[in-house]
């Protein structure tokens, strides 16, 4: 099952501008998480933003959090060829008994 | 820090054998979590391992088991393999107990593919 519905769900941009990405949720969460993957390889973590949170910064990326209209942003600042990569947001709460629960992500093309 | 491995790499069997993936976590982590990754259904959890017990366990069916070792190395085996079990399966550590409660590390992936 997947929780997480990941918008939209392929982006091309220039490097140098900014990408954004969402992911919206449908129940109550602990925290959310952003995965970064490269070409069907393993995911490599970039961000936890707790529920009580509301955004969080790491270098170049931003995540916000409203658990109100229970949904989360990424955005990439600057963005570079080498940010090309699927992004996952994962949520665990409760209802899906803690598990990490995936959405489907959204497919990120860098053109240089 | 090495980080999480799993071998092999790549596989290939044919439907009705099985299967036994190995992953060894991060040193010191005692958490280790498995997915499934498939281009129709994206990333499926399947199970969870603590400190040698199954703490989670995901929707699938009992073909599907794991295990986890006192050094936390663990293992997942696939009896009677179907055609719609190829797949990446991936392995992730956590320090603490995984789930939502912290950043999970992931392994390069095992590549199976059912003929």
């Amino acid at each position: 099952s997947q929780q997480g519905e990941e918008d939209p769900q392929a982006l091309s941009i220039q490097e140098g501008e900014n990408a954004t990405m969402n992911c919206s949720y449908k129940t109550s969460i602990n925290n959310l998480q952003w995965y970064r993957q490269n070409s069907g390889r393993g995911l490599v973590h970039l961000i936890l933003i707790r529920s009580n949170e509301r955004e969080k910064h790491s270098g170049r990326l931003r995540v916000t959090l409203d658990t109100s209209k229970k949904s989360s942003s990424l955005l990439i600042t600057a963005s570079r060829a080498a940010d090309t990569a699927s992004y996952f947001c994962a949520t665990a709460g409760r209802e899906y008994g803690n598990k990490l629960v995936f959405g489907a992500g959204t497919i990120l093309r860098v053109k240089s | 820090k090495a980080g999480v491995t799993q071998t092999p790499r790549y596989l290939i069997k044919t439907r009705g054998q099985q299967v036994t993936l190995s992953c060894s976590p991060i040193s010191g982590h005692r958490s280790v979590s498995w997915y499934q990754q498939t281009p129709g259904q994206g990333l499926q959890f399947l199970f969870e391992y603590f400190s040698e017990t199954q703490r989670n366990k995901g929707n699938f069916p009992g073909r599907f088991s794991g295990r986890q070792f006192s050094n936390s190395r663990s293992e997942m085996n696939v009896s009677t393999l179907e055609l719609g079990d190829s797949a990446l399966y991936l392995c992730a550590s956590s320090a603490g107990l995984a789930g939502g409660h912290n950043e999970q590390f992931f392994g390069p992936g095992t590549r199976l593919t059912v003929l």
